[in-house]
């Protein structure tokens, strides 16, 4: 079975600095790999996904990640962070059985804490 | 075109109660799938299903639950004899028919159970 693991529970950075979240994945196959946010009190927002190409993938409001299959990490990345960008954020792989699906694993989530 | 719509947002029920959380997905999506959000952890796969059929309730508790999602209106989850336990915020998701892997899938609001 797939799994995903967030090794930090919190990280957290000073406005204006480059921030990194962590996370590696397990999966059978080709891996599908998403990054989404989740604010408080809100649904997740979906950031940005690796399917296949290159291993730097950007998204939506300035995050990036990389993919490295020989470490089997997605870190998320960015080059400056803002203090709108405090929130949770969750890593997740699809089951590569449904191939029409989306049916999702998800690591335990990072709380991202960027100060002024 | 509205996003995933579920409701109510908010649901109170007393234990013993039944709850039915509702979900609309995005125009066009056939897939849905049902997520939980226990306090300060990460979501749970629970069920996937598309219009008519279930195709993964491998996350699905044994008892109280269960969720549909017919040919005409929304997905329901619906959990019977509510217990404190099952106090957390479940999240519906839907993606699009296509074969085609390059596809995320998009989160509703949630609902918010609470069982007093």
């Amino acid at each position: 079975a797939q799994s995903v693991a967030q090794p930090e529970d919190q990280v957290n950075v000073a406005e204006g600095n480059p921030l990194t979240v962590k996370c590696t994945y397990s999966v059978s196959g080709n891996p599908y790999l998403f990054w989404y946010v989740q604010y408080p009190n809100r649904g997740l927002q979906f950031l940005l996904k690796y399917i296949t190409g290159d291993n730097l993938v950007k998204g939506s409001y300035g995050f990036e990640a990389e993919f490295n299959k020989s470490q089997t990490s997605f870190h998320l990345k960015k080059p400056s962070a803002l203090v709108s960008d405090s929130a949770l954020y969750f890593c997740a792989v699809r089951d590569p059985r449904y191939n029409a699906g989306n049916m999702l694993t998800f690591g335990g989530g990072t709380r991202l804490m960027v100060k002024p | 075109n509205a996003g995933v719509m579920q409701n109510p947002r908010h649901l109170v029920r007393r234990r013993g109660q039944e709850a039915r959380l509702r979900c609309s997905p995005m125009k066009g999506h056939s897939h849905v799938y049902w997520y939980r959000q226990l306090p300060e952890e990460g979501l749970k796969f629970m069920v996937y299903l598309q219009k008519e059929n279930i195709i993964d309730e491998s996350g699905m508790p044994k008892e109280r639950f269960s969720a549909e999602f017919p040919k005409e209106g929304p997905s329901i989850l619906r959990i019977q004899q509510v217990v404190r336990g099952d106090s957390a915020a479940y999240f519906c998701a839907s993606s699009p028919p296509s074969p085609g892997r390059n596809t995320e899938a998009f989160f509703g609001q949630g609902t918010r159970l609470t069982v007093v």
